[in-house]
């Protein structure tokens, strides 16, 4: 078990281009969560997986941001046209269902839009 | 809709003794998850410790305990014998249970949030 990755850890980028930041879960984690987190607050739900199926999104989540999870292993989260306001900390967390659903956090992807 | 208020931004505590962060939330839902979870500054969430809303004992985790009271809504954690490596961000979260999930998939919605100090 070699906890949940992400990267890359730290992205900066102009306004208007795009990113994608990858998830890696717990290895036969079948739920998958994004959150994002912004300075002096808890982080906010975004989407979820279940194996390969996105059931969830968040109204926080604009048209501008899509995020897949093929073959239910690793997940991507793209950010078309990135705004100031997509500045923070995204991050993914991976629970199995038997475990009572506990969630287990990846360390983040900082995110600098200038 | 549910939601966690954490009330205390900022709590200090001297090492080797004991804090009581507060936490209190609103769901009109009868079974849940409750949850803390601490962030230290490298920022990496970590669970601490978690509580089914259907048990009645309070959970214990080593230095960590909770005081959970259902009618009161209510959700502190006890840090005893208080170590610097405590020093964090410490968050409450909510969770619907897996047969209740409503319009939720099971996602955590998370309080503000407390940094607590730890003085040598």
């Amino acid at each position: 078990d070699t906890g949940v990755s992400q990267n890359p850890r730290h992205k900066i980028t102009k306004r208007g281009q795009n990113v994608t930041f990858r998830c890696d879960p717990i290895s036969e984690h079948n739920r998958l969560y994004w959150y994002r987190q912004t300075l002096g607050q808890g982080p906010e739900f975004l989407t979820y997986f279940q194996n390969e199926a996105q059931l969830e999104k968040s109204r926080l989540l604009s048209d501008r941001f899509s995020a897949e999870r093929p073959k239910g292993s690793f997940s991507t989260l793209e950010i078309q046209r990135t705004e100031q306001g997509d500045s923070a900390m995204y991050l993914c967390a991976s629970s199995l269902t038997r475990n009572q659903e506990t969630q287990y956090f990846g360390p983040g992807t900082r995110l600098l839009v200038l | 809709a549910q939601t966690v208020t954490q009330s205390q931004p900022e709590m200090s505590v001297q090492e080797a003794e004991t804090v009581t962060l507060s936490c209190t939330y609103d769901t009109s839902e009868s079974d849940y998850y409750l949850f803390w979870y601490k962030q230290p500054p490298s920022r990496q969430m970590i669970l601490v410790i978690r509580q089914e809303a259907y048990k009645q004992q309070n959970a214990t985790e080593n230095r960590f305990s909770v005081n959970f009271q259902k009618a009161a809504k209510s959700f502190s954690l006890k840090i005893s014998d208080s170590q610097l490596g405590d020093a964090a961000m410490y968050f409450c979260a909510y969770r619907s249970s897996p047969g209740d999930y409503g319009g939720s998939q099971g996602n955590l919605i998370f309080g503000k949030g407390t940094k607590l100090s730890v003085k040598p």
